[in-house]
């Protein structure tokens, strides 16, 4: 089974809406870590927001929210005020436990294109 | 801007070579990660370097190695290449447990 799923190969939003990029994950560890992460065409993988699995808060940075649903296992990305920018790949990632050796477990990604 | 830096930005090769791809850190940060990604395809995890020695591997083969060097530099060494090993080869550097911050990486082709 996949650890990582995001269903949305591409989403398409006009300038100045709100979208959400959704990301499921399956894990059995109490203690993981949620990433969100942007990769424009230039291939550099930009860190957007982190959500702790025990972090009661959802997670914001910027125009940049984590919806984290722990019971449904979600960690949908939501991007408030769409800009030209933000056309990139869009990666959901875990890290399981919190041992020295854990990786990240990425998604297969979501492209997003931004039109005026 | 991350302050991890990767280098060469690009890199051809024929099938059966050996490639040294190098990472230069953010400073102070003790753990070092390589990823792998396929065109389409999230990165995939090969290693991961905690203070110089590997602490962490995917499903990887050996002919994938790799050394962290104490000034925070670290290298992915690949052998016998085959056409399959064409990608983008990331690093990624982090203290401790924080967050990872990745370099711009190394797209390699195997002809």
């Amino acid at each position: 089974a996949q650890k990582i799923t995001q269903t949305q190969p591409g989403m398409f939003v006009q300038e100045k809406e709100a979208v959400t990029l959704d990301c499921t994950y399956d894990t059995s560890d109490q203690s993981y870590g949620l990433f969100w992460y942007k990769q424009p065409s230039s291939g550099e993988m930009i860190f957007l927001i982190y959500q702790g699995s025990y972090d009661e808060q959802n997670a914001t940075e910027g125009r940049y929210s984590l919806n984290f649903q722990k019971a449904r296992k979600s960690a949908n990305l939501v991007i408030s005020a769409s800009q030209l920018g933000d056309s990139a790949m869009y990666f959901c990632a875990m890290r399981e436990g919190r041992q020295a050796g854990t990786a990240l477990i990425f998604g297969k990604g979501t492209t997003l294109s931004v039109s005026s | 801007e991350t302050g991890v830096t990767q280098s060469p930005t690009h890199l051809i090769k024929t099938r059966g070579q050996q490639v040294t791809l190098r990472c230069s850190s953010q400073s102070g940060h003790n753990t070092v990660s390589w990823y792998q990604q396929a065109l389409g395809q999230g990165p995939q995890f090969i290693f991961q370097y905690y203070r110089e020695e590997e602490n962490g591997r995917g499903n990887f083969p050996p002919r994938f190695s790799g050394l962290q060097f104490p000034n925070y530099s670290s290298e992915l060494n690949v052998n016998a290449l085959e056409l399959d090993d064409s990608a983008l080869y990331l690093c990624a550097s982090r203290l401790d447990q924080e967050t990872q911050y990745f370099g711009p990486g190394t797209r390699l082709l195997v002809l």
